[in-house]
C-alpha cells in the first residue's frame, strides 16, 4: 500500500473510553503531523514530529496524547474526550530536507464522541 | 503565530468560466504556500504550491500568484469543469528543520455549474 494510511476510518466512542488512532506512511518521509478538521473551521495543526522528535504541541488538551515510535508510524491516544472533540482527524507526512517537501494527507479518521 | 484568511467562502461559476480564490497571510517569514483540494469524504490533495522566491507558477489550467509585499496569494482556475467542484484550502508555512507546519485558511466551496 502506498501513501499515508489511517485506521480506523470511523470511530464512535464514549466520553470515558480510551482509544487510539493509527497512521502509517509508506513514502520514506521523516516528519509526521496530526491535524483536526471540524465543520466551519480551518484545519488545525495539533502535533508535529520531525525526525521522531516532537517539535510542536499547539496547546492541545492532555486528553490527546501522540506517540511516534518510528518515522513511519504515528499514533494519537484518546481518553476522556468531550463531544466537542468530534471531528475528522487527519494525519500527514513530509520530508524534512533541503527546503522541505509538500505534506501528504491520509484519508482521516471520523471521530464521534457520544 | 501565522494567520491565514481566505475569500470567498463559497464560489459558484459556470462551466468554462474562471475561478479565483484569494488568501492573505500575516507572518512575513512564511516561505511556502500550497493549495489543497478536498472532495467530499476524501483527503486534502495538493494541487499546486509556490515558494517565496517565485511570483507565479502555472500547471495546465491552474495557476498561483504570490505578492510577498502585500502578503497575498491567489489561486486561478481557468476553463472550469464540473470535476473542479470541491473545497479548496490555501495554507502557509515556514519550511525548515522543524517540518512543514501548515496554517490553513477556512476553505472555499467551489461549485461549477453546467
Amino acid at each position: 500500500e502506498t501513501g499515508v494510511t489511517q485506521t480506523p476510518r470511523h470511530l464512535v466512542m464514549g466520553m470515558t473510553n480510551k482509544k487510539s488512532l493509527k497512521c502509517e506512511q509508506h513514502l520514506g518521509h521523516n516528519a509526521m503531523y496530526w491535524y483536526k478538521q471540524s465543520a466551519k473551521k480551518p484545519l488545525e495543526l495539533m502535533f508535529v514530529y520531525s525526525l521522531e522528535e516532537r517539535v510542536e504541541n499547539n496547546s492541545v488538551p492532555s486528553r490527546f496524547s501522540p506517540e511516534c515510535p518510528n518515522s513511519s508510524h504515528l499514533f494519537l491516544h484518546l481518553h476522556t474526550l468531550q463531544p466537542e472533540d468530534s471531528a475528522l482527524y487527519l494525519c500527514a507526512s513530509s520530508q524534512v530536507a533541503q527546503g522541505g517537501t509538500e505534506a501528504f494527507f491520509g484519508q482521516g479518521t471520523r471521530l464521534t464522541v457520544v | 503565530g501565522e494567520n491565514v484568511e481566505q475569500h470567498p467562502s463559497t464560489l459558484s461559476v459556470q462551466e468554462g468560466d474562471s475561478a479565483v480564490i484569494k488568501c492573505t497571510y500575516s507572518d512575513s517569514a512564511s516561505n511556502y504556500f500550497p493549495w489543497y483540494k478536498q472532495e467530499l469524504g476524501k483527503r486534502p490533495q495538493l494541487i499546486i504550491d509556490i515558494r517565496s522566491n517565485v511570483g507565479e507558477k502555472k500547471d495546465q489550467r491552474i495557476a498561483v500568484t504570490l505578492n510577498k509585499t502585500a502578503k497575498h496569494f491567489s489561486l486561478h482556475i481557468t476553463e472550469t469543469q464540473p470535476e473542479d467542484s470541491a473545497v479548496y484550502f490555501c495554507a502557509a508555512s515556514i519550511l525548515g528543520g522543524g517540518g512543514n507546519k501548515l496554517t490553513f485558511g477556512t476553505g472555499t466551496q467551489l461549485k461549477v455549474e453546467l
